[in-house]
């Protein structure tokens, strides 16, 4: 079983469309919580942490559940600029590694 | 700028040579990784090095070499004993000393093999 598991995709929806992706992890020690985009034949980019309580950056909520080792990332109204691959990221640091593993990532495509 | 420099952006390399990619960061970070992302797949950890002098293998280390002279540099090189090496090439740094765990990437480096 891979230590962090993602939906390929592509999810494929159109403008103005709410969109949610869900990331699971094996490690119940992990830590950290990420969310990164990556655009195409570019390097990731933090998206936004993800906290116990949910958090929340304009159009994007970030969801944590410890008990089913989830995390998920809710996009809502999707712009056409949403379209990228969607990266879930797990921070392994509990067991000393102090890095990051990441998942294969989920592709979105928006479409007009 | 601040930042991360991966260079070159775009490498050739014949089957059989040697050749090193480059990582500077001007961002006073400690730690230090080289990932390698295939085609659609997630990226995989090859080397990090969370201080000067030291550094630790990763899940792929096989076929690759790195270094850590100076805080700014962490030179990967990708031997000829790498059977696969062509690949997006990513260097990453993290500020150890600060909560959240966040990590930043260059730009990353194209090593296509012919």
């Amino acid at each position: 079983r891979k230590e962090v598991e993602q939906d390929p995709g592509p999810f494929n929806v159109p403008e103005g469309a709410t969109v949610a992706f869900n990331c699971t992890y094996s490690n119940s020690a992990s830590q950290s919580f990420f969310w990164y985009r990556q655009d195409c034949r570019k390097e990731p980019k933090l998206l936004m942490s993800v906290y116990s309580s949910g958090n929340e950056d304009g159009r994007f909520t970030a969801q944590l559940n410890r008990a089913s080792q989830y995390i998920s990332l809710l996009i809502r109204d999707s712009k056409l600029s949403d379209s990228a691959t969607y990266l879930c990221v797990v921070n392994r640091e509990g067991t000393g590694r102090r890095a990051l593993t990441f998942g294969s990532g989920t592709r979105l495509q928006v479409q007009p | 700028d601040g930042g991360i420099t991966q260079s070159p952006k775009y490498l050739f390399r014949k089957e059989g040579q040697n050749v090193t990619l480059s990582c500077e960061q001007n961002l006073n970070h400690d730690a230090m990784y080289w990932y390698r992302q295939d085609p659609g797949q997630g990226l995989r950890l090859i080397y990090y090095s969370q201080i000067v002098n030291d550094f630790q293998k990763g899940d792929i280390a096989e076929g690759y070499s790195v270094s850590r002279e100076k805080k700014e540099s962490f030179p990967l090189t990708v031997t000829s004993a790498q059977k696969n090496p062509t690949a997006f090439y990513l260097c990453a740094t993290k500020d150890v000393g600060r909560s959240g765990n966040t990590i930043y990437f260059g730009e990353g480096s194209w090593l296509t093999v012919v």
